[in-house]
Parts: structure tokens; sequence; C-alpha cells
């Protein structure tokens, strides 16, 4: 099964500051790697699939980027509203199974 | 805009059953991939399982001897069983829609929190 790490555990920036998160994948073989945010109390949302593609609504400060087992999360100039929790996760087609990473805390 | 809100009890016993119900709002669930998804402090979250909404399922081999997923197209609802719940079953459980590729969850219940507790 492949094991997703987060790094940093937790991302201390100010508004407009850029925040880079990384998550790295045990071993090869991860067929799909998406982002989340989830803020405490609310649905978790989907903010980039396919390692690079925005989700539908996504603003472009989010970008997503990586291949193979290292995966980045970037946001250009952090705003009041995106410090949450983000987690990646991935899916391998054999088995068929998703997992998440542990999930990077950004905060103020 | 799919909306998804779980319901079921918030306190289970331990050894009983553990039912959860997400009901989808939305104009036909006729072609869903829908997923289980839980978040427990110590585990993170964790994915359970995946219904389509022809009734074929996948579930994480981890829990697949406990776990069982139902829908029933007609009330755009889709059900979680997990029997023989113990403490480490405690956590909030988060029904999620499928993107289009399948491999991802575009959308998200809130989540309802299950406490297994005599």
């Amino acid at each position: 099964e492949i094991v997703l790490t987060q790094s940093p555990a937790t991302l201390s920036l100010s508004p407009g500051e850029r925040a880079t998160l990384s998550c790295r994948a045990s071993q090869s073989g991860v067929s799909s790697l998406a982002w989340y945010q989830h803020k405490p109390g609310q649905a978790p949302r989907l903010l980039i699939h396919d390692a690079y593609k925005r989700a539908a609504g996504i603003p472009a400060r989010f970008s997503g980027s990586g291949s193979g087992t290292d995966f980045t999360l970037s946001i250009s100039s952090l705003e009041a509203e995106d410090f949450a929790v983000y987690y990646c996760q991935q899916t391998s087609n054999w088995p068929l199974i998703f997992t998440f990473g542990p999930g990077t805390t950004v905060d103020i | 805009q799919v909306q998804l809100q779980e319901s079921g009890p918030g306190l289970v016993k331990p050894s009983e059953t553990l039912s959860l119900v997400c009901s989808v709002s939305y104009d036909s669930i006729s072609t869903f991939f829908l997923s289980w998804i839980r978040q427990t402090p110590g585990k993170g979250l964790e994915w359970i399982g995946y219904i389509h909404s022809s009734g074929n399922t996948n579930y994480n081999p981890s829990l697949k001897s406990r776990v069982a997923m139902s829908v029933d197209t007609s009330k755009k609802q889709f059900s979680l069983m997990l029997n023989s719940v113990t403490a480490a079953d405690t956590a909030t459980y988060f029904c999620a829609k499928h993107g289009t590729s399948a491999w991802d969850f575009e959308s998200w219940g809130q989540g309802t929190l299950v406490t297994v507790s005599s």
C-alpha cells in the first residue's frame, strides 16, 4: 500500500506570503494525486486533481505540480481564508485504493 | 451543484452496527460513484469504500470484513453499515462524490460524528 507523507506538518505564514506544501509517496504507482482544503466543521474542498488541474471555481493562486512520488501544492499569495489544513490524496490502480496524507496545517 | 448530507446516530455501543445515510440533492444519481471516508484523530482521513449507483462496491481491505454499502436511487440515498464496532471506529464520517475521473472526491458532506461507547 502506498503511504503519503506531507511536509511540513505546520506552516506558519502571513497573508500575502507564498506557501509551498509537499506530498511524497512511499513508492511509485500513484495513478492520480489530489489536494484538498479542510476547515473545522466544514466539508473538505477539492482544490487540485490529476496533480495539477484546478477544480472548478478554485482561484488561480492555487497550483499543483509534480509526478512520480513527489508532489507540491503552492499558494502564490495567501489570503485570510486560506488558513486551513491541506491534505493530499492518491489513487493506486491495483488494488484500487484511495489514501490520504496526514495533512499540513497552514496557520498565521 | 451536488449537495451531500450525512445522517445517523451519533452514539453506537461497542459490538453493535454503525449505520449512516448520505442524502444527495441533485437531479439524478444514476452515474454516481460515492465513497465513505472517516476522520479520526489518530489515523487522519481513511477511505472506507465506494459504491456506484449501479450497486457495485469496492471496500478498503482493512475494513472489508465489516463494511456493507447500499444505494436507493429512488430516494437518492447511499447507506453505510459497519458492524462489530469498537472505540477505534469513533470518527467523523463523510460521504463524498467522486469526480469525473472517479479518482478524486469533488463534493463532500459536512460529516457526522459517531462515537462508539457504552
